[in-house]
């Protein structure tokens, strides 16, 4: 396993259209988060995962976003009715439950959306 | 509330100086604190991390930071930079109370050469 994979990459799309980003974690991660990074700031935090459960949603978060990790492995999340503000790089990130959960989080490259 | 701040946006430093980025913590309680760097096209990597025992610790790439706990700070050094060091640096923490990790704005580091 060669670490967090995302998919896609970059998507373009209008405003008002509903995009879905996938993220496949390093294998026997057991939780996943996902992070949103605009230009200039660091990564800010959307929601995570234990296995198939979702433990914590930012407040930040709208009702246009949702996440689901339904069998425990790979993650989608989902924006509906894109606007312009929603462009970002959105970020997965993956950590193992071993010992003392130290919180590393190891990442992917990221999906870069960009809403015209 | 909980929060990460590094006050420099953006260092330059000659290659073969030393670094040294900011980085403060809010809160009291003693939180796992990480360095991570990010280059153009790159996905996150850890460069160090802290959460208990000896204050100065060692990463990858020749980089140590130490944690100040009268200071609420855990300052990154190099003795020496690269002009492959270029990048931007990101502070982080996660408190023992939550599972999220918060990171600060980020340092864009450029190197003269």
């Amino acid at each position: 396993d060669t670490g967090v994979s995302q998919n896609p990459r970059h998507k373009i799309t209008k405003r008002g259209q509903n995009v879905t980003f996938r993220c496949d974690p390093i294998s026997e991660h057991n939780r996943l988060y996902w992070y949103r990074q605009t230009l200039g700031q660091g990564p800010e935090f959307l929601t995570y995962f234990q296995n198939e459960a979702q433990l914590e949603k930012s407040r930040l978060l709208s009702d246009r976003f949702s996440a689901e990790r339904p069998k425990g492995s790979f993650s989608t999340l989902e924006i509906q009715r894109t606007e312009q503000g929603d462009s970002a790089m959105y970020l997965c990130a993956s950590n193992p439950i071993e010992g003392v959960d130290t919180g590393e989080l190891f990442f992917g490259e990221g999906s870069r959306l960009t809403v015209l | 509330a909980q929060s990460v701040t590094q006050p420099d946006i953006h260092i330059t430093v000659s290659e073969g100086a030393s670094l040294e980025l900011r980085c403060n913590y809010s809160y009291g309680a003693t939180p796992y604190l990480f360095w991570y760097v990010q280059s153009p096209g790159q996905g996150l990597q850890l460069l160090l991390k802290y959460f208990s025992g000896d204050t100065l610790v060692q990463g990858i790439k020749g980089f140590e930071a130490e944690f100040k706990r009268s200071q609420s700070s855990f300052n990154l050094r190099k003795p020496s930079v690269h002009w492959s060091d270029a990048a931007e640096y990101f502070c982080a923490v996660r408190y023992s109370s939550a599972s999220k990790i918060i990171f600060g704005s980020g340092t864009r580091l450029s190197i003269r050469p």
